[in-house]
């Protein structure tokens, strides 16, 4: 089965600065890779998803980039500000089937005023 | 907006208890996921359902089942509750089609076994 990992488990920037979470995953026909984040007492939410076909997607401050051959994954957010604090989760669905997702096992990202 | 709702934010149970963790969403969705969260572990699924009545096992389904009887509503069962299935749980519910993966979760509940 799937396999993803995701790198750093926390993560600390000043304001403004950039902060950069990245993922890896396993099995070479997945296609499609989410990144949720999840704010204190709730559920997670998705922020932004990329498919196999583009290397990259931007939405405003956030971007995703993702490099196939290398199985590997990105979550970049810049300007950052108090309330991109939160946990961060990426996935991969690798059966679109039953569109089940693998998650990692997150990044608790703190934004320091 | 899609709502996601769960039974209760915050469960306390006892050691071989039964317990029942419900889950409704109101948009007409396919698919219906139950997740268990731990802390350095992430989000484990631990039974999905695709169509009422139907039901696969995720990673984890040991100690678990699962009730689909009506399109809205997904139910997770614990036979007899252990300490170790002290937990954060969490609902997901998805379109099931290809123009959308996206899963909107529940605000989750915490059991405690003791």
């Amino acid at each position: 089965g799937e396999n993803v990992e995701q790198h750093p488990s926390t993560l600390s920037v000043q304001e403004g600065d950039s902060a950069v979470i990245k993922c890896t995953y396993s099995d070479s026909a997945s296609n499609y890779f989410p990144w949720y984040k999840q704010e204190l007492g709730k559920g997670p939410q998705l922020i932004i998803d990329i498919r196999s076909n583009v290397g990259e997607k931007k939405d405003q401050r956030i971007a995703v980039t993702l490099n196939k051959t290398a199985k590997h994954f990105s979550l970049h957010i810049t300007e950052t500000q108090p309330e991109d604090s939160a946990v961060y989760f990426c996935a991969a669905i690798s059966n679109f089937g039953n569109e089940k997702l693998t998650f990692g096992t997150g990044t608790r990202l703190t934004i320091i005023p | 907006d899609v709502k996601v709702t769960q039974s209760s934010r915050y469960l306390v149970k006892r050691t071989g208890e039964k317990v029942f963790l419900e889950c409704v969403q109101d948009m007409d969705h396919e698919n219906m996921f139950w997740y268990r969260q731990d802390p350095g572990l992430g989000l484990r699924l631990i039974y999905f359902s695709y169509d009422v009545k139907m039901k696969e096992k995720g990673d984890i389904p040991e100690g678990y089942s699962v009730s689909r009887e009506k399109k809205e509503r997904f139910s997770l069962i614990l036979e007899s509750a252990s300490t170790n299935q002290t937990s954060m749980y969490l609902c997901a519910s998805s379109f099931g089609t290809s123009a959308s993966y996206e899963q909107y979760f529940g605000p989750g509940t915490r059991l405690t076994v003791t």
